[in-house]
């Protein structure tokens, strides 16, 4: 139980475009899901926390025009990254908790993203 | 804020041998601690929590952590590693309510020769 998947595992995009990242919790609802972003040989960073049917609260330094978060429903939050740069470039890691409260995070498999 | 230390980024040990990873944190209030660990090619999958109650905290895999509050320590230990512990280990926390984000350490590679 509680598994966590993410779509694409891998992209490569072309710099100025748009990628879309999803996050799905396959075996359980979680109203709260959170996005990580993890640099090569470092360790993760919190990018935001996504709530189903309210606004994503950012962690500060991060662009939420850049980082668009939706989650519109108990098992599935999207990640955009809008016009798309070279130093986006990342492994993007989304989580969600099952409880919400004092709970545990389950981990997706993440993404790599890479732009030219 | 919160912040997490990890002492070692990189310990190599041979099989059969004790394991302790040290993890520092800081922060002001009520904590939750956690250990992950991330296998080669693998997703992070959680070792062991800590929310209240006895520091003493088992895990799977063998694994436990302790508690020491007075430190802001949760160091991870093993009795006796095998080759399959091979891998990085993260420690993390988030506030009292539970709800938030976690904080990462930098993380520990894991690296246990036959």
């Amino acid at each position: 139980g509680a598994v966590v998947s993410q779509h694409p595992s891998w992209v490569i995009c072309k710099s100025g475009t748009s990628v879309k990242i999803e996050c799905r919790s396959l075996d359980f609802q979680a109203t709260t899901m959170f996005w990580y972003r993890q640099f090569p040989k470092q360790s993760l960073m919190l990018m935001a926390t996504s709530n189903e049917g309210s606004k994503a609260t950012y962690e500060q330094g991060v662009e939420k025009d850049k980082f668009l978060i939706n989650h519109a429903s108990l098992t599935l939050s999207t990640l955009t990254v809008t016009s798309a740069h070279p130093e986006d470039s990342s492994f993007y890691i989304c989580s969600a908790d099952p409880s919400g409260r004092r709970g545990t995070q389950y981990f997706g498999p993440g993404t790599r993203l890479t732009v030219l | 804020a919160q912040s997490v230390s990890q002492h070692n980024h990189h310990v190599i040990l041979s099989e059969a041998a004790s394991l302790e990873l040290g993890c520092n944190y800081s922060y002001g209030g009520t904590v939750n601690l956690f250990w992950y660990v991330q296998y080669p090619g693998q997703h992070l999958q959680l070792l062991l929590k800590y929310f209240s109650g006895d520091p003493l905290v088992k895990g799977i895999k063998g694994f436990e952590a302790e508690f020491i509050k007075s430190k802001f320590s949760f160091n991870l230990r093993k009795p006796s590693v095998q080759w399959s512990d091979t891998a990085e280990y993260f420690c993390a926390v988030n506030s009292g309510g539970g709800a938030d984000g976690l904080t990462f350490g930098k993380g520990t590679h894991l690296i246990i020769q036959p």
